[in-house]
């Protein structure tokens, strides 16, 4: 079975400081991992993946994140924070990729201050 | 913009009633997942299914059902409503042929009463 736990349900940072979001994940199988955005009332838009290549995954909108497997840690981070980035932020967890069933964690809000 | 469309975007139904819900699948995917976001939790898989055929279910009753057309656009019917089926439903396009990743629509946000 794989799971998916992020740490802090609410993160707050002020606009261009760092973000770093957490995201630890179980897996019995080499994973693939995904971090997705969602604003308010909308879908998930991915915003990067690791399948397996580099473990320094660069996304969208300045965001990238690191496959630590000793750590079993897929981290989310941004150097330098907008307001923009104001969202939901899910990781998520699958043995596939292509055919994915996605198991996300419970999400970590994300608030900007100005 | 993932050219995954998901109908209608809201709508209100009466506990015991039933729902179908609809998906378009991105042009090029064949292989369409469905997933179940309550409020302010992350989403939950429900199924899956590839060439028309079911591919997988997670931890959800019978009631839920769905169908994948030759198209490979889908629906998600539900059965017997109860107040918990209140939720964002997401509708997740992807080739597990083409190895591409899953894009989601904007969702169906259901509310029972």
């Amino acid at each position: 079975a794989q799971s998916v736990t992020q740490l802090g349900s609410h993160v707050s940072v002020s606009e261009g400081a760092l973000v770093l979001l957490r995201c630890n994940y179980s897996s019995s199988v080499p994973p693939y991992l995904f971090w997705y955005v969602q604003y308010p009332n909308q879908g998930l838009q991915l915003l990067l993946k690791y399948t397996s290549a580099a473990t320094l995954v660069k996304g969208i909108n300045g965001f990238e994140a690191e496959f630590k497997k000793s750590e079993t840690s897929f981290h989310l981070t941004k150097p330098s924070a907008h307001m923009s980035d104001a969202a939901e932020y899910f990781c998520a967890v699958s043995e596939n990729f292509g055919n994915e069933k996605l198991t996300f964690g419970t999400g970590t809000r994300l608030t900007i201050i100005p | 913009e993932t050219g995954v469309t998901q109908s209608p975007t809201h709508l209100i139904k009466t506990r015991g009633q039933q729902v179908t819900l609809r998906c378009s699948s991105q042009s090029g995917h064949n292989t369409v997942s469905w997933y179940q976001q309550a409020l302010g939790q992350g989403p939950q898989f429900i199924f899956q299914y590839y060439r028309e055929e079911e591919n997988g279910r997670g931890n959800f009753p019978p009631r839920f059902s769905g169908l994948q057309f030759p198209n490979y656009s889908s629906e998600l019917n539900v059965n017997a409503l109860e107040l918990d089926d209140s939720a964002l439903y997401l509708c997740a396009s992807s080739s597990r042929d083409g190895n591409t990743v899953a894009f989601f629509g904007q969702g169906t946000r259901l509310t029972v009463v």
